[in-house]
């Protein structure tokens, strides 16, 4: 069965840290990653997916299949980042397995 | 562009009766739409998956009895959830996917609350 593992519900650093948001998966295939974010009062968004290998709003993420691993990472964090973050793994028919999220807080 | 609508966004209703949520994609024709629960601080579950003009295909452990879905176009999907109970009462999205791919566009979601 697959599974996304989030192990932090909130994650609390001040502006300008770097920001690390973890993720693991569990997949007997060739795993499609994602990181979805939801700021407040809004709709859930695509931020980036693995196989473009593209940075958003600064954030990278690395596929480590050795690892299971697909951890978010910023180096500078922002006020404006402050969100809900959401992995997700997608699995066949295009269906997605989300982790349960982790509260971001960028403090001033 | 790809933008999703939802409808109603909150609705109360009494127990034993049915609630209809509309799912729509505005400026795309979709080729499946999804629909998701989510519980108060915890993660997006999937539901159930739609097609136009075929029947959904439900995630495990959903009732399809339940939560009746109904596509009737590429750009209409509705949840009906029936005789519902307050364990009904939850957050309920919708997602629309745009080619075949892992491209899915959500709604803003539709807070139930059952009395």
């Amino acid at each position: 069965a697959q599974r996304v593992t989030q192990p932090e519900k909130l994650l609390s650093v001040f502006k300008g840290a770097p920001v690390e948001l973890k993720c693991n998966y569990s997949y007997s295939g060739s795993p499609e990653l994602f990181w979805y974010v939801q700021y407040s009062r809004q709709r859930l968004q695509l931020l980036l997916r693995h196989i473009s290998r593209e940075s958003i709003k600064g954030f990278t993420a690395d596929l480590n299949k050795g690892e299971t691993s697909f951890h978010l990472k910023k180096p500078f964090a922002q006020e404006e980042d402050s969100a809900m973050y959401y992995c997700a793994l997608g699995g066949s028919n295009y269906k997605l397995t989300f982790g349960k999220g982790t509260l971001l807080t960028v403090n001033p | 562009g790809a933008v999703v609508s939802q409808h109603p966004s909150w609705v109360i209703c009494k127990s034993g009766t049915s609630v209809k949520i509309e799912c729509r994609s505005l400026d795309f024709q979709a080729t499946t739409m999804f629909w998701y629960r989510q519980f108060p601080k915890q993660s997006l579950m999937l539901m159930a998956t739609s097609n136009e003009g075929s029947k959904a295909t439900y995630e495990q452990g959903v009732e399809k009895d339940k939560f009746l879905i109904n596509h009737a176009s590429l750009t209409l999907s509705t949840l009906t959830v029936t005789s519902a109970h307050p364990e009904d009462s939850s957050f309920y999205i919708c997602s629309a996917q745009r080619g075949y791919n892992y491209e899915q566009y959500f709604g803003p979601g539709t807070r139930l609350t059952v009395t």
